[in-house]
């Protein structure tokens, strides 16, 4: 069975840093591209980050980039997210998902297994 | 960016209606569509991916139709656990991004 499961979250400071690990079971990790997406409280999903199964690629939403970083281990099956300078708006529900696949094309960033999710609450 | 609007953000049906859901993509996005489920605390759930294909273990009353620009989602038969937000998603291009969601309530 593919298990995902987020941790690392918690109260922090505006300003302060958290990194968010998923730990991952169930299926050959480097195979398959991963994301994290995150729901602020009572919001819709927001796409946040994505890396292929190499590392070779990363891609950034906008409202992050410069603050957070997205890495994994595939020794340990292990995704990451370094979020630094935290904001208030950055409160939010945070999951890891597996991506679908790939093809002739590429990754298909479908998401097709989800964690659990990991609470981030910025606050003084 | 590729901006998708979902529509309409809430639908009251009955036990068996059935339901369709809108998602416009802001520009061309073939058929790289995703559709999600989420119930109220728990992670989403994929229920089609490339515009029309069923995940694994979906219920067949759950389709997806559409290209280009406009999808939509349908549930032939509403049941009482399809309560939930429903999403959309395109994987054309990143940023990915997401539909603003259309809760599906029982009237």
């Amino acid at each position: 069975e593919v298990q995902l499961v987020e941790s690392g979250g918690g109260l922090v400071q505006p300003g302060g840093s958290l990194r968010l690990s998923c730990a991952t079971s169930g299926f050959t990790f480097s195979s398959y591209a991963m994301t994290w997406v995150r729901q602020a409280p009572g919001k819709g999903l927001e796409w946040i980050s994505a890396i292929s199964g190499g590392s070779s690629a990363t891609y950034l939403a906008d409202s992050v980039k410069g603050r957070f970083t997205i890495s994994r281990d595939n020794s340990k099956n292990t995704l990451y997210l370094q979020i630094n300078t935290l904001r208030a708006e950055d409160t939010a529900v945070y999951y890891c998902a597996k991506t679908y696949g790939s093809g002739r094309g590429g990754y298909y960033y479908y998401m097709d297994v989800w964690g659990k999710g990991t609470t981030v609450t910025v606050s003084s | 960016d590729i901006q998708m609007t979902q529509s309409p953000s809430s639908v009251s049906a009955s036990v068996g209606d059935r339901v369709t859901i809108m998602c416009r993509a802001s520009q061309g996005i073939g058929t790289w569509l995703a559709w999600y489920q989420q119930k109220p605390g728990k992670a989403p759930n994929l229920l089609i991916y490339a515009a029309s294909s069923l995940q694994r273990g979906v219920p067949s009353r759950f389709s997806g139709r559409g290209s280009g620009t406009d999808f939509t989602l349908t549930i032939t038969s509403l049941q009482p656990e399809d309560v939930a937000i429903y999403f959309c998603q395109q994987a054309k291009s990143f940023p990915l991004t997401f539909g603003g969601g259309t809760k599906v309530e029982l009237k």
